[in-house]
Parts: structure tokens; C-alpha cells; sequence
């Protein structure tokens, strides 16, 4: 059973391009959650996928958008690159917990290393 | 503030020492989840616990919720133990309409020297 998988491992992009960042979620889980970890830094909250829909969101630009398949997989839109936006963008993926004040464990992916010049 | 601190942020030990890593929250949580992290960025997930104390190896993780503090402990530490360790709690607000989600602290950089 694979775990958590990310495309690509590294992207080097320049300021003002635009970057998909992909994620499959391990097996039976449905819930993908996207984190910025900059340099140095713990994990951010950038936003949660449930059933296709953006089910929260963190303190993040509107240039950080994101989209989750049928099949669970997510997408992580990052338009008009910044250089505060290099970092290592982590997928975690769950399985939805019943009620809202439950956690379910989160599993997370290797990262992708994203390098904006 | 922080929601979530821990501390230290760096760790040097000797082989065989035992060594301890604190969690501090400053609102009510459901769980805290502790994370190894390797150089090269992967999250491997080493306890997850909302109450009490858990042992796995020479891993134990406790929680005290009416003191808002966590601690990860490793008994005879070695090298190979040498990672960031972060400790991410998940945070529900009562009454409220959102779903928890979670926060993480900065980071403690480990390093065991033989």
C-alpha cells in the first residue's frame, strides 16, 4: 500500500509564474490538508479537501488555490510566485472523522521543494 | 504568541543520554501529534495521543491537559535519532462551526553525537 505521494520532489519556478503541485492520498483516506513549511519553520495551514470541496482554509492569499479529484487526489495552485514562497509544500491526507471535534491521525507526503527566483 | 511553543528549539546530546522535548499549547486541544522530520523534508508520524502517556521503542510521549504541556522523551539516545522533532496540536474551538485543524510548533533540531 503506498502512502502519501507528491510531483514533483523539486521545482524551480521564477517570480510571477504560476505552479501546480500534485498529491495522492493514501488508500482509503479522503481527506487531503496542505501545509507551507518555510525554511527553518513548522508546518502552516494552507487549506483542507473534502469531498471535492475547500473545507477550511488557513491565513493564506487567494493566490493559493487548490482542487480534489473524485478519485481524493489534490492539486495546490500557486499563482503570481513570490520569493516568500519557497518552501517545502507538505500534503498530509486523512480519513474524514465523524464529528468536527475529532482527529483523525494525519499521514504526510515527502514534499515537494518548491525554489522561486 | 504562538499557540503552540516547544522547547528547546536545539538539542545536543551525547550517545546513550536521555532526552526530552516539551510541548506548550495555549488553548484547549482534542490531540497532540508528535512528528519526526529527516533532512530532505519527510514527516513520519511518532505518536498521536489526547490523553495519558504512550511508549513505543525508546519513544514516549505524554500529555497533561490541565497544564496545556507535552513532553517527547527518548531513552538512550542515538545518532540515528537525530532529526527535527515537531510537535502539532489539533486545535477544536467549542461552539464553533469550522473543522479543527492543525497547528504546529517551530521545531527541535536534534542532534545525538556518538
Amino acid at each position: 500500500d503506498a502512502g502519501v505521494t507528491q510531483s514533483p520532489t523539486h521545482l524551480i519556478k521564477t517570480r510571477g509564474q504560476q505552479v501546480t503541485l500534485r498529491c495522492s492520498p493514501k488508500s482509503g483516506h479522503d481527506t487531503v490538508s496542505w501545509y507551507q513549511q518555510a525554511l527553518g519553520q513548522g508546518p502552516q495551514f494552507i487549506f483542507q479537501y473534502y469531498e471535492e470541496e475547500e473545507r477550511q482554509r488557513g491565513n493564506f492569499p487567494d493566490r493559493f488555490s487548490g482542487h480534489q479529484f473524485p478519485n481524493y487526489s489534490s492539486e495546490l495552485n500557486v499563482n503570481a510566485l513570490l520569493l516568500g514562497d519557497s518552501a517545502l509544500y507538505l500534503c498530509a491526507s486523512s480519513l474524514s472523522a465523524s464529528d468536527a471535534r475529532y482527529y483523525n491521525e494525519q499521514f504526510f507526503g515527502p514534499g515537494t521543494r518548491l525554489t522561486v527566483l | 504568541k504562538n499557540e503552540v511553543e516547544q522547547s528547546p528549539q536545539n538539542l545536543t546530546a551525547q550517545e546513550g543520554e536521555f532526552i526530552t522535548i516539551n510541548c506548550s499549547y495555549s488553548v484547549g486541544i482534542s490531540a497532540l501529534h508528535w512528528l519526526q522530520q529527516h533532512p530532505g523534508g519527510g514527516i513520519v508520524s511518532l505518536f498521536m495521543l489526547s490523553s495519558g502517556k504512550k511508549k513505543h521503542g525508546r519513544l514516549i510521549a505524554t500529555i497533561n491537559i490541565q497544564e496545556k504541556h507535552g513532553s517527547l522523551h527518548i531513552t538512550a539516545s542515538h545518532p540515528r535519532d537525530s532529526a527535527v522533532y515537531i510537535c502539532a496540536v489539533f486545535l477544536y474551538l467549542a461552539g464553533g462551526t469550522s473543522y479543527g485543524k492543525l497547528t504546529f510548533g517551530q521545531g527541535t533540531i536534534l542532534t545525538v553525537h556518538p
